[in-house]
């Protein structure tokens, strides 16, 4: 079954430092997402992405964030100059259109730690 | 207002038992809705999309009431895998691609 992979699985890092987080979504797929999970918290929507350039983004996908589909399979996420409060869960998901009720698949998730 | 509320639980039931959740959403005009099951530290898993029919699939039985604006998830029969939390996703009109997550309902189930 195909499914989302993402990489790394854990990364940790310094506050101020950049971080890029890998996603390679299902191969026949068109729309692209990242989410993010505080600790404890609930999934949070950040941006999704179609034919190479964002669709839709919520407020806390501001400047410090970007994303790139570099090449036809990859999906990343940029984080500059990362703060403790960005440490959280961060999903990948993809999807395609399937008679209106557009099912996400989500990867298994990269948790960033920043120090 | 949340957009999307539920009960944290956590709801503690046997073997067998049958378990309900409810879930309520803010926006009238809210087009898609979907049951997603996160186990600890692990990704959100499709559970079963919400038709407004109400549909099941095996021991799960989703219903929608739009006139209330609350979708519920019946869990009959419950085994030990079904223990972890029970996300409720919707997305409104015009905008399907974002997700909106309830910050989920959790099932113990004991033997």
């Amino acid at each position: 079954e195909p499914e989302v992979t993402q990489t790394p699985s854990h990364q940790v890092t310094q506050m101020g430092q950049e971080v890029i987080l890998r996603c390679v979504p299902i191969s026949n797929h068109l729309y692209f997402y990242w989410y993010r999970q505080i600790l404890g918290q609930k999934v949070e929507f950040l941006v999704s992405f179609y034919n190479n350039e964002i669709s839709e983004k919520s407020e806390i996908f501001d400047d410090q964030f970007s994303v790139e589909r570099p090449d036809g399979s990859n999906f990343t996420l940029k984080i500059r100059s990362t703060k403790l409060e960005d440490s959280a869960m961060y999903f990948c998901a993809s999807s395609d259109i399937a008679g209106g009720q557009e099912t996400q698949y989500f990867g298994p998730g990269t948790r960033l730690l920043v120090l | 207002r949340k957009e999307v509320e539920q009960d944290p639980g956590p709801f503690n039931v046997p073997e067998g038992a049958t378990v309900a959740f409810n879930c309520t959403y803010s926006n009238s005009a809210s087009q898609s809705f979907f049951w997603y099951r996160q186990d600890c530290r692990k990704e959100p898993k499709l559970l079963m999309s919400v038709y407004s029919s109400g549909n099941e699939d095996g021991r799960f039985t989703a219903q929608l009431n739009r006139a209330s604006q609350y979708i519920s998830l019946l869990i009959r029969d419950s085994k030990l895998s079904d223990s972890a939390t029970y996300l409720c996703v919707v997305t409104n009109s015009g905008n399907f691609n974002k997700f909106y997550f309830g910050s989920g309902t959790k099932l113990n189930v004991k033997p």
